[in-house]
């Protein structure tokens, strides 16, 4: 099936710095690319969307101002967590759809994020 | 995106089948029933997704009632890698790129040996 990759698989950080986190798409290309968190004993909660070339769309009550979405091309989308707390100490996954109608979304391995 | 239930858990024994239900009684004509699973610290993994008519790949299959209210996933033969937990989805296929994956609590499937 198809891969998609993210980097770094974790990475700690102290409280009031930011973090860049990488989805990439490796064989194919992905218009979309969707940002997830999920904490420990939940399930998956939907971030945002990204789309190439435009501004990505926040689900409610996710700060568009923290959570920068930057998706370049039709094979990377970065998810930068800025001004990062403790509280912010999550997995983050993403997903990629690939450019054809009704093809199903290939998550990335996740990213472990450990707020000091 | 219409609304799943799921059991919390259950067992099954390694070799065994695995059937896991899933409610979706106000889904609407055009969404699809996706599964997909999670196994600790990992990513989701695609196990499969139909319309209407049972699905059958060489991971699972998908068996939805004519109504369409309800389905269920079936894995033939258990194994201790297939403990993971287990999300039934419904979405609605929203212009040509599909629509968003929201999770429910899904299933923790525990394989037994």
């Amino acid at each position: 099936g198809a891969v998609v990759s993210q980097h770094p698989s974790w990475v700690i950080c102290k409280s009031g710095t930011s973090v860049k986190i990488e989805c990439r798409s490796l064989d194919f290309q992905a218009t979309t690319m969707f940002w997830y968190r999920q904490f420990p004993k939940q399930s998956l909660m939907l971030m945002a969307t990204s789309n190439e070339g435009s501004k990505a769309t926040y689900e409610q009550g996710v700060e568009k101002d923290k959570f920068l979405i930057n998706h370049a091309s039709l094979t990377l989308s970065t998810l930068t967590v800025t001004s990062a707390h403790p509280e912010d100490s999550s997995f983050y996954i993403c997903s990629a759809l690939p450019g054809v109608p009704g093809g199903e979304q290939y998550f990335g391995p996740g990213t472990r994020l450990t707020v000091t | 995106d219409a609304k799943t239930t799921q059991p919390p858990s259950m067992d099954c024994a390694e070799g065994r089948a695995a059937n896991l239900p899933c409610n979706h009684s106000t889904i609407s004509g055009n969404e699809y029933v996706y599964w997909y699973r999670q196994i600790h610290s990992q990513g989701p993994q695609y196990i499969i997704h139909g319309l209407k008519n049972n699905e059958t790949n060489e991971m699972a299959s998908l068996i939805i009632t004519e109504d369409r209210k309800s389905s269920t996933l079936i894995l033939p033969h258990a194994t201790l890698r297939d403990t993971a937990v287990y999300y039934c989805i419904v979405r609605g296929l929203k212009g040509n790129q599909g629509g968003k994956l929201i999770f429910g609590q899904g299933t923790e499937l525990s394989v037994k040996p």
